[in-house]
């Protein structure tokens, strides 16, 4: 079981307000991720991190942004959510020579 | 733009029966293909991953063909069983430093009892 923990698990909001969604991995790995992922549709990269102070975005054109000051925690924050914004969010780590990339369990973005 | 895609949207298969998932890639660059097993209210979990220069790759219950000539990956799963109802991404990647996953839209296996 990978040690990478997202929160909230869910969360329904209001048009217009900041978001924080939270990713943290206890492993140690350089490398970390945020994918987008609407039901039953492949996961869309949107920012990924080599190490602290390293972000860039994704294939997947999106409107929130990231920071990375620790290797454990890698946050994305909506700065006005938008029902357009509706989704899952999946965050993912790997270490520096690893292929495999470990899944936190998501968190399921409701704005209303 | 290069994509991974699946072939087929939904699988249903009797328990105990083998189960095979297709995926087709555009992508000649990629280094590493990586099968992903997503079960409902969960990120993804890693099966297995085969290199580019590698044609069959197994692992428990689990075998993964490449075929490079027409560019398809699938995934074998021996003696289906219920608890491997979920869905199914095929992945691939440039390998090296440059880490990004590609996925393909998944497909969708139900084991009946």
């Amino acid at each position: 079981e990978a040690d990478i923990y997202q929160t909230p698990r869910y969360l329904v909001i209001g048009t217009g307000k900041k978001i924080t969604l939270e990713c943290s991995q206890t492993m140690g790995h350089d490398k970390m991720y945020w994918y987008q992922q609407d039901p039953g549709m492949e996961l869309h990269l949107i920012h990924y991190s080599y190490g602290v102070n390293s972000t860039e975005k994704g294939d997947l054109s999106s409107e929130s942004t990231v920071s990375r000051i620790r290797t454990e925690h890698f946050p994305l924050t909506l700065e006005s959510a938008r029902p357009s914004h509706t989704s899952q969010y999946l965050c993912a780590s790997s270490p520096r020579t690893g292929r495999e990339a470990f899944f936190g369990q998501g968190t399921r973005l409701t704005v209303v | 733009g290069e994509s991974v895609g699946l072939h087929l949207p939904t699988l249903s298969v009797q328990e105990g029966d083998n189960s095979i998932i297709n995926c087709a890639y555009s992508n000649s660059a990629s280094d590493y293909f990586i099968w992903y097993k997503q079960e409902s209210g969960k990120g993804p979990q890693f099966i297995i991953d085969i290199r580019s220069n590698m044609d069959k790759r197994q692992g428990q219950r689990v075998t993964v063909l490449l075929n490079k000539t027409v560019k398809h990956l699938s995934l074998q799963i021996a003696a289906t069983q219920p608890g491997d109802s979920a869905v199914y991404f095929c992945a691939e990647n440039m390998g090296g430093s440059n880490y990004k996953l590609t996925f393909g839209k998944g497909t969708l296996l139900t084991v009946n009892p």
